[in-house]
């Protein structure tokens, strides 16, 4: 069975663009949660959706959006980009809206 | 807002010593996550525990809910043991959605 896919892998944006990243979870998971890992640091929690409904809402801007789709796969949509939020951005699913969490490898944004 | 601390930040072991990270959470949790990440950033998880203690090859995971305080064991390290370590925790109620991680101990075990 395939893993927690996440597209693209790397991608550099320039300041006030919008970037769309994408997540499909192991088959059959029916929650998705968005991380953004800064360089050095843990892993901070953006957003959690399980059943296509938002369950979580981290501290995080409002120009941070994410949805859940009916097959599962999520989006997370950033805009106005800033040079802070270039990052390392992961995605996990798992089989319950709490429960053991599959990581996808990231999708790595630079902001220049 | 739970406080997550790690220790050490830093960890140099030489091959086949046993090694342990240290987690501290400051409220009251639903669940703990010991996470492996290696170079270039992909995340594994370890184990998820609410209380006791877990084991899964060389790896032992140990929570104390009283102290709110868990510990992952690595017997006989191994060079390919060498990762990022984190400890993250799930709140309870309607904060159980929502991971709050450490920053993570860097493992570097020599050959």
């Amino acid at each position: 069975d395939a893993g927690v896919t996440q597209s693209p892998t790397h991608l550099i944006k320039t300041r006030g663009q919008q970037v769309t990243l994408r997540c499909s979870p192991i088959s059959g998971h029916k929650s998705v949660s968005w991380y953004q890992q800064v360089l050095g640091q843990g892993p901070q929690f953006i957003f959690q959706y399980y059943e296509k409904e938002e369950r979580g809402r981290g501290n995080f801007p409002d120009r941070f959006s994410a949805r859940q789709f009916p097959n599962y796969s999520s989006e997370l949509n950033v805009n106005a980009l800033l040079l802070g939020d270039s990052a390392l951005y992961l995605c996990a699913s798992s089989l319950y809206i709490t429960g053991e969490l599959f990581f996808g490898e990231g999708s790595r944004l630079t902001v220049l | 807002k739970n406080e997550v601390e790690q220790s050490p930040q830093n960890l140099t072991a030489q091959e086949g010593e046993f090694i342990t990270i240290n987690c501290s959470y400051s409220v009251g949790i639903s669940a703990l996550h010991w996470l492996q990440q290696h170079p270039g950033g992909g995340i594994v998880s370890l184990f998820m525990l609410s209380s006791g203690k877990k084991k899964h090859g060389r790896l032992i995971a140990t929570i104390n809910i009283q102290e709110k305080h868990s510990s992952l064991h690595i017997t006989a390290s191994h060079p390919r043991d060498s990762a990022v370590y984190i400890c993250a925790v799930s709140g309870t109620g309607a904060g159980s959605y929502q991971l709050t991680f450490g920053k993570g101990t860097k493992l570097s075990v020599i050959p």
